[in-house]
C-alpha cells in the first residue's frame, strides 16, 4: 500500500515569513494529492489539491508544487498569519492492497505555529 | 448549508458494550469514508463505502462494523472487540470514488470509562 511520509512535524516561523512543508510518497501510481488544515476539535478541512498532471497550483497565500519523478509534493503559506496556525496534512489516494479501494493515505502532520 | 454532520460530538464507551457512532451527509455524494485519528497520528482508513449497500474494509477495520443502508447515512460500531477504542472518529463523504476531494465532520471524541 501508499505510505506518506511528512516533514517537519512541529514548524514555527515569525508572522509574514513564509511555512513549507514536505511529504513523500510510495506508490508512483498515487494521482491525487489533498491538503487538509485541522482546527483543534474540528475535521480536517481541504485547502488545496493536485493531480499528478500538473506540477504547481496556487490559490492565494498557498501553493503546491508536485514532483512525480522523485515522489515529493509541498505545501507553501506565503505572508503567514496568526490564523494560519493549525495542524496540517498531507494526502495522497493510491490502491490499496485489499484492490480497488479509493482511500487516502495521510502523513502524521504537521503543527504550524505563527509567532506574533 | 450542504455539510457533514457527526453525533455525538463526546460518546464514554463501558467495557464489552458497543457503541454506534452517526454520520450523515446532505451533499448528495456516492462515497462515504470513515478515519480513525490518533494524538500525533495521521488519519487511518477503517472502512469505506462507494455505493448505497456496498462497504469495503480500510486499513484497520478489526473491531469495527458499518452499514450503508442509505446514501445520506454512514453509521460505525465500534464493538467491544476493539481492545482500544479511545481516539477521535472522523467521517468523510466525497462526489464519488474516483479521486474528488473528501469532505469531513467534525468528529466524534470516543473515551473508555
Amino acid at each position: 500500500g501508499e505510505n506518506v511520509e511528512q516533514h517537519p512535524s512541529t514548524l514555527s516561523v515569525q508572522e509574514g515569513d513564509s511555512a513549507v512543508i514536505k511529504c513523500t510518497y510510495s506508490d508512483s501510481a498515487s494521482n491525487y494529492f489533498p491538503w487538509y488544515k485541522q482546527e483543534l476539535g474540528k475535521g480536517p478541512q481541504l485547502i488545496i489539491d493536485i493531480r499528478s498532471n500538473v506540477g504547481e497550483k496556487k490559490d492565494q497565500r498557498i501553493a503546491v508544487t508536485l514532483n512525480k519523478t522523485a515522489k515529493h509534493f509541498s505545501l507553501h503559506i506565503t505572508e503567514t498569519q496568526p490564523e494560519d496556525s493549525a495542524v496540517y496534512f498531507c494526502a495522497a489516494r493510491g490502491m490499496y492492497s485489499g484492490g480497488g479501494a479509493d482511500g487516502l493515505t495521510f502523513g502524521k502532520g504537521t503543527h504550524l505555529i505563527i509567532q506574533p | 448549508d450542504g455539510g457533514i454532520t457527526q453525533s455525538p460530538k463526546y460518546l464514554f464507551r463501558k467495557e464489552g458494550q458497543n457503541v454506534t457512532l452517526s454520520c450523515e451527509q446532505n451533499l448528495n455524494h456516492d462515497a462515504m469514508y470513515w478515519y480513525r485519528q490518533d494524538p500525533g497520528q495521521g488519519l487511518r482508513l477503517i472502512y469505506y463505502s462507494q455505493i448505497v449497500n456496498d462497504f469495503q474494509k480500510g486499513d484497520i477495520a478489526e473491531g469495527y462494523s458499518v452499514s450503508r443502508e442509505k446514501k445520506e447515512s454512514f453509521p460505525l460500531t465500534v464493538t467491544s472487540a476493539q481492545k482500544n477504542p479511545t481516539a477521535f472518529y472522523l467521517c468523510a463523504s466525497s462526489r464519488d470514488s474516483g479521486g474528488q476531494p473528501q469532505h469531513f465532520g467534525d468528529g466524534t471524541r470516543l473515551s473508555i470509562l
